[in-house]
This record gives structure tokens, C-alpha cells and sequence, in this order.
């Protein structure tokens, strides 16, 4: 059982290049999510989905774009890569139902230099 | 938007010791959910454990305990006999019961050390 797969897990982008994440999850998730990390400021939500078809902006989603068009896929697009967008990158996926925790994948560290 | 504040950067403690990390949160909900996760080296996300706000009793895992006082909005974790491979960053997470997408509110972490 994979879990959450994230690829790449190291990438270094130029400015303006773009780029895309990548996400599976193989456990029948409806939920799905990508947070960014930055030091010293925990993670914060780029955008979310829940479920096929289905995609929404979390607190940080400026310089992003995500699709769903299945249950297991959603992939993180960063167009014209900035340094602002320097960061680990986190996919996560879960039950619909709030007291269950996200399954995590293990990161992406991106640096655009 | 909720709010988790974690007021500790940093911690340490001595190997089989006892250590508790702060947590504290913001929210008008009355369904909510509250999680640990400890975060290695290696980056990857885990969970420690998890606490109900409709419950009163304290969640425990193992060595892992929290103190949930919901009218203070407070959820500290307890570790007990603390062992090597607990250093980590920890984050004390909110997940929304209600919000659209039910998305979780990370602090902004805890970076444990342990002391041989």
C-alpha cells in the first residue's frame, strides 16, 4: 500500500520556468490537499479538493493552479516560478469525515533560484 | 480562520525524561478535532495522536498523552520516558468539523531536542 506518493522530491527551478507536482494517493480519498512549508511558519494551504472535478483556494494559492480529474491524482502547477516560491511542498489526502488525520506524502523541496 | 499557536520553538529535554509541549487555538466552532504530528528529520508528516473536543477524556498513546481544557482552548502533549528518536519539529494541528473541505490549521511547530 503506497500511501501518498509525491515526485519529484528535490527540484530547482530558474526564475519564470514552470513546473508541475505531481500527487497519487491510493487510498480511495476523497479529500486531497497541498500545503507549503516555510521555516518558522508551520503549513499553510495552497489549495484543496474534495473530490473529482472538484478544486478550491486555500490561503495561499497565488502562483499556483491544481486540477483533479481523478480520485487518485492532483497535481500542484507553479507557473513562472519566483524565489517566493521556495519551499517544501507537502501533498496530503483523507476520509471525508474531520476526525480522521491526513495521510501525508513525504514532500517536494523546490528552490527557484 | 482558526488559529493554532504553538509559543515554544524550541525544546529540549533528557533522555527518559518528561517533556510538554504547549498548544493553544482559536475558534468560534463547537466540532472540531485537534491532532499531534511529529515531524523527523526525514520530513515526513506523522501522526502522534488525536483528540475529539466533544470528548473530556484525555488521548493517549503509549508514552504520548495530551491536555485537552476546551473552555481554555488549550491541547498540550505530554511525553513520557522520552527516548532518542522522539527529536523531531511537532505540530499541533486544528481540523475544522465544519469548514469547507474540513482543512487543518497547523502551528507553527516545536523543535524538540533530546539530550542523551
Amino acid at each position: 500500500n503506497a500511501g501518498v506518493t509525491q515526485t519529484p522530491k528535490f527540484r530547482i527551478l530558474k526564475i519564470g520556468q514552470s513546473m508541475t507536482l505531481q500527487c497519487t494517493q491510493d487510498m480511495n480519498h476523497n479529500y486531497m490537499y497541498w500545503y507549503r512549508q516555510d521555516p518558522g511558519m508551520g503549513l499553510k494551504l495552497i489549495y484543496y479538493s474534495v473530490g473529482a472535478g472538484i478544486t478550491d483556494k486555500g490561503e495561499v494559492p497565488n502562483g499556483y493552479n491544481v486540477s483533479r480529474s481523478t480520485t487518485e491524482d492532483f497535481p500542484l502547477r507553479l507557473e513562472l516560478a519566483a524565489p517566493s516560491q521556495t519551499s517544501v511542498y507537502f501533498c496530503a489526502s483523507s476520509y471525508s469525515s474531520a476526525n480522521y488525520g491526513y495521510t501525508f506524502g513525504s514532500g517536494t523541496r523546490l528552490t527557484v533560484v | 480562520a482558526q488559529t493554532v499557536t504553538q509559543s515554544q520553538p524550541e525544546m529540549s529535554v533528557q533522555e527518559a525524561e518528561t517533556v510538554t509541549l504547549s498548544c493553544t487555538y482559536d475558534t468560534s466552532e463547537s466540532d472540531y478535532y485537534l491532532f499531534w504530528y511529529k515531524q523527523p528529520p526525514s520530513r515526513q508528516m506523522i501522526l502522534v495522536i488525536r483528540q475529539e473536543a466533544y470528548k473530556q477524556q484525555n488521548a493517549t498513546e503509549n508514552r504520548f498523552s495530551v491536555n485537552f481544557q476546551k473552555a481554555a482552548k488549550s491541547f498540550s502533549l505530554k511525553i513520557s520516558d522520552s527516548q532518542l528518536g522522539d527529536a523531531a519539529m511537532y505540530f499541533c494541528a486544528y481540523r475544522s468539523a465544519v469548514v469547507a473541505g474540513n482543512q487543518f490549521y497547523f502551528g507553527t511547530g516545536t523543535s524538540l531536542t533530546v539530550i542523551p
